[in-house]
């Protein structure tokens, strides 16, 4: 069993829908992220989290601690939104992440 | 947001030779710098920890000797594959940290090594 797992692993939506991703850990986190990796390959960090919500535009991410579980919601997609998705943790303060499978995103028109 | 760039984005070589891939901080200072491996459709793999001014540290499997790691300053990391096969050809991707944001890595954009 990995130690961070993402579900879905694809998902197929249309322009508009409202869009959830999930992470679930088994290890002790410091801090989770979200990164955003493009089909060219190059990341970006989304969010950086240790608790609650947080949201930037029309994404918001969630954490729930005492559950070991994360989720990362796009609402109102967009065909620019395809890209696959990566959940990571990170034990402590510049530390190594560990990593999720990815979710592959298309949206559609 | 910091930014983290990665040079070159992409390289072709032959088999035999060395590649190097430029790791750099633009606009904060990297205390500590990451190099990561993906293969095709699976996740990121660490392949070494590396603080400025100390030897990297590398992750169980990977060969310090294959991939040479320098980060002589707090703003440059290097990695360089030596004596590249085929089976070493990924995408390379580093990340830094800084003091000011410790659980915090910024990405580079990645380096796709095709060897012939």
């Amino acid at each position: 069993k990995n130690e961070v797992e993402q579900s879905p692993q694809n998902l197929t939506a249309q322009e508009g829908e409202f869009i959830t991703i999930n992470c679930s850990y088994s290890v002790g986190i410091s801090a989770l992220h979200w990164l955003q990796q493009h089909p060219g390959g190059g990341i970006v960090s989304l969010f950086m989290l240790s608790s609650g919500k947080k949201k930037h535009g029309r994404l918001i991410a969630t954490i729930n601690i005492q559950e070991k579980h994360s989720s990362l919601h796009i609402t109102a997609s967009h065909p620019r939104d395809s890209a696959v998705y990566i959940c990571a943790v990170g034990p402590g303060t510049a530390s190594k992440l560990t990593f999720g499978t990815g979710t592959r995103l298309q949206v559609t028109l | 947001g910091a930014v983290v760039s990665q040079h070159p984005s992409r390289v072709i070589c032959k088999s035999g030779t060395s590649v190097k891939i430029e790791c750099r901080s633009l606009d904060f200072q990297a205390t500590t710098m990451f190099w990561y491996r993906q293969f095709p459709k699976q996740s990121l793999m660490l392949m070494a920890t590396s603080n400025e001014g100390s030897k990297a540290t590398y992750e169980q499997g990977v060969e310090k000797d294959k991939f040479l790691i320098n980060h002589a300053s707090l703003t440059l990391s290097t990695l360089t594959v030596t004596s590249a096969h085929p089976e070493d050809s990924s995408f390379y991707i580093c990340s830094a940290s800084g003091l000011a944001g410790l659980n915090i890595q910024y990405f580079g954009a990645g380096t796709r090594l095709s060897v012939l």
